[in-house]
Parts: structure tokens; sequence; C-alpha cells
């Protein structure tokens, strides 16, 4: 079945960049997805790629996606203390009708001053 | 739109008790989700519903759960009877299943059992 791996902490300094890795295995056509997790609350969609993507930015984000070596990661630009959080990658599959995502297990950023 | 509504925000209970834990999904959304999340074991997926229907259960843990869903507004998610290992955030989630179909997630419900 699916499998979606990421490193459990992450410590970086304010103002330095974030990146945030992610292997997965599906091999089909699939979305992959970055969720933020503040302190108390839900999971909350930052951002999605489709799989023929190679490159998705938005603002300070940006999603870079190695289809070959099914690697997925997240650059966090000029991270601030705001950005701490625990971050998730997962996956869902674009066909087959299924449409149940595969988590990861979650990498909490810390960002100290 | 109002987002995911999960009710009660925290819950404590007394091991044996019955606990159901309630969820409105954004309007339209045709997908529900409950995942359980905890320190050990992290966000695990325990039943999926698509347009009411329960299609996948493999993630329920035992019979003590179990989850409807009567209408497109409206999940429960109950447990008769909760023991303290079921103490953990249970969140709902919902999506549009077509494209992206990205999921928007509940603030949760801390539970506690003692």
């Amino acid at each position: 079945g699916e499998d979606v791996e990421q490193s459990l902490f992450l410590s970086v300094r304010e103002g330095d960049s974030s990146v945030i890795n992610c292997t997965y295995t599906d091999s089909s056509s699939t979305y992959l997805y970055w969720y933020k997790q503040e302190p108390g609350a839900g999971l909350q969609l930052l951002t999605y790629i489709f799989s023929n993507m190679d490159m998705k930015q938005d603002q300070r984000l940006t999603v870079l996606l190695n289809k070959k070596d099914k690697h997925l990661s997240l650059r966090i630009a000029d991270t601030q203390t705001g950005d701490s959080a625990i971050y998730f990658c997962a996956e869902t599959p674009a066909s087959g009708g299924s449409y149940i995502p595969t988590f990861g297990r979650g990498t909490s950023l810390i960002v100290h001053p | 739109d109002a987002g995911v509504i999960q009710s009660p925000r925290h819950e404590v209970t007394e091991m044996g008790q019955e606990v159901t834990l309630r969820c409105k999904p954004i309007s339209g959304h045709n997908s529900l989700f409950w995942y359980r999340q905890t320190m050990m074991r992290g966000l695990e997926l325990l039943i999926y519903f698509n347009n009411n229907v329960p299609i996948d259960d493999s993630g329920m843990p035992e019979d003590r759960f179990s989850a409807k869903m009567p209408n497109a507004s409206f999940s429960t998610l109950k447990i008769q009877p909760s023991e303290p290992r079921d103490s953990a955030v249970y969140f709902c989630a919902t999506a549009f299943t077509s494209g992206s179909a990205e999921q928007y997630f509940g603030p949760g419900t801390r539970l506690t059992v003692t």
C-alpha cells in the first residue's frame, strides 16, 4: 500500500529558509499536499501539487516534486516564529475513485530567534 | 462558510460511559472523514463516508466505535463503552471529491477518558 515518510523534527533560525522533505511510494498519478497544524488546531491545507508538475510557488512557499525519486519538499523562505507548527505531507491517488489520503507522521518545525 | 464544525471541543468522561462526537461538514462537500490523532500513532483514519454512505471503515478500532451520517449536514462518531486508551483528539475532515479533493479539517474534539 501507499506509504508517506517524513523526518520528525526540523529546527531553524528565524529569517532562514526551512526545507521539509517527504517521500512517498504511490507510482500512479497523484495529488500531493502539505498541511500545517498549529497547537490545539486541526490541519490546515497550505498547498498542493499534481504529480505532472515539478514546482509550485505561492508567496514564501515553494513546493518541489521529484517524481522519479518520489520526493516532495516544502521550502519556507524567511521563516518566522509563526511558522512553528507540525507540517504534514499527504498523497491521494488521482484515479481509481479512492479519495482516501495517506498522511505522513508530520514534521515538527521549531523556529528559534 | 464557517468551515467544518465539531462539538464538543473538549470532553472528559469516565471509563464505561458513552461518548458522542459531532461534525457538521462544509456545505457542498460530499465526503467526510473521521480521524484520531495521538502522539503514539499519529493521525489515523477511522472511517470515510462518500455521499453519506460509509465507504471504508477498516480503521475503526473495534465494535465499541460506530459512526453515522444520516444526511449531508451531520455526522456522529460514538464510542460505547469508552476506555482510557480512547483518549485522543478526534478530527472530522470534509472534501469535495473531484479534482484535487483537498481536505478541510475541523478544530477537533479532545477526548479524555479517566
